[in-house]
């Protein structure tokens, strides 16, 4: 299998449960991204990791919590979320985080908070 | 602050015509432009990557135009098809206070009518 992967590809989870979204990339990269797409609003970048470590964190709530266990797996654990959490969660990879690094996503997980 | 627009919104052309996107940011201190495809409730396909220091780059029937001074890039598209028919995502690499940070446009939503 090639690319970025994303599983599950849909998740309705409700406010109290505790999940977690998994991206796999077979592309040899060393940079994972966690974006957020909201409906109507442009993607907003949530967790960088470069070389298995945490680069950014643009004031993400605590209740998403980012691993990176290797170079080629990111997950995006969620406990008590809220409603408006609901959106499209899609994953990244580049070759490299700073510069010419040139981006390949996933199928994104469509999280449905009830 | 650095801001990624795109306009229209929307746009919806016969198939057969050649149509132009267009991008606009706020700060000429970039790395990078790239250009997306999504196709509904899907992940980002990568169109097109136009370094700083390049003017534009082409792959089959699609042209990015990249203008720093300005703050502009163009997606042109040549000869549409039914198949185009997605949302185009403009994300720029800027500058930032010594690190670097990828801002996404909302993305103009494109029709081709058969």
């Amino acid at each position: 299998e090639t690319g970025v992967t994303q599983t599950p590809r849909h998740l309705v989870m409700g406010m109290t449960n505790k999940k977690s979204l998994k991206c796999e990339q077979h592309l040899g990269h060393n940079a994972m991204y966690w974006y957020k797409q909201s409906a109507k609003k442009p993607l907003e970048l949530m967790f960088v990791y470069s070389l298995e470590e945490r680069v950014e964190n643009n004031s993400v709530p605590s209740r998403f919590s980012p691993e990176c266990p290797n170079s080629s797996h990111l997950f995006l654990h969620l406990h008590t979320l809220q409603p408006e959490d609901s959106a499209l969660y899609l994953c990244a990879s580049s070759q490299g985080y700073e510069g010419a690094a040139e981006a390949f996503f996933g199928q994104g997980t469509r999280l449905t908070v009830v | 602050k650095q801001e990624v627009t795109q306009i229209p919104a929307a746009l919806s052309v016969p198939e057969g015509e050649n149509l132009v996107l267009n991008c606009s940011f706020t700060d000429s201190a970039i790395y990078n432009l790239q250009w997306f495809r999504q196709d509904p409730g899907k992940g980002l396909t990568s169109l097109l990557l136009i370094q700083s220091s390049q003017r534009e780059q082409t792959s089959g029937r699609l042209n990015a135009s990249l203008d720093k001074s300005s703050g502009r890039s163009t997606l042109y598209i040549a000869a549409s098809q039914p198949g185009d028919s997605a949302t185009y995502l403009c994300a720029v690499r800027f500058h930032s206070g010594g690190y670097q940070k990828v801002t996404f446009g909302i993305g103009t939503k494109l029709q081709v009518i058969p």
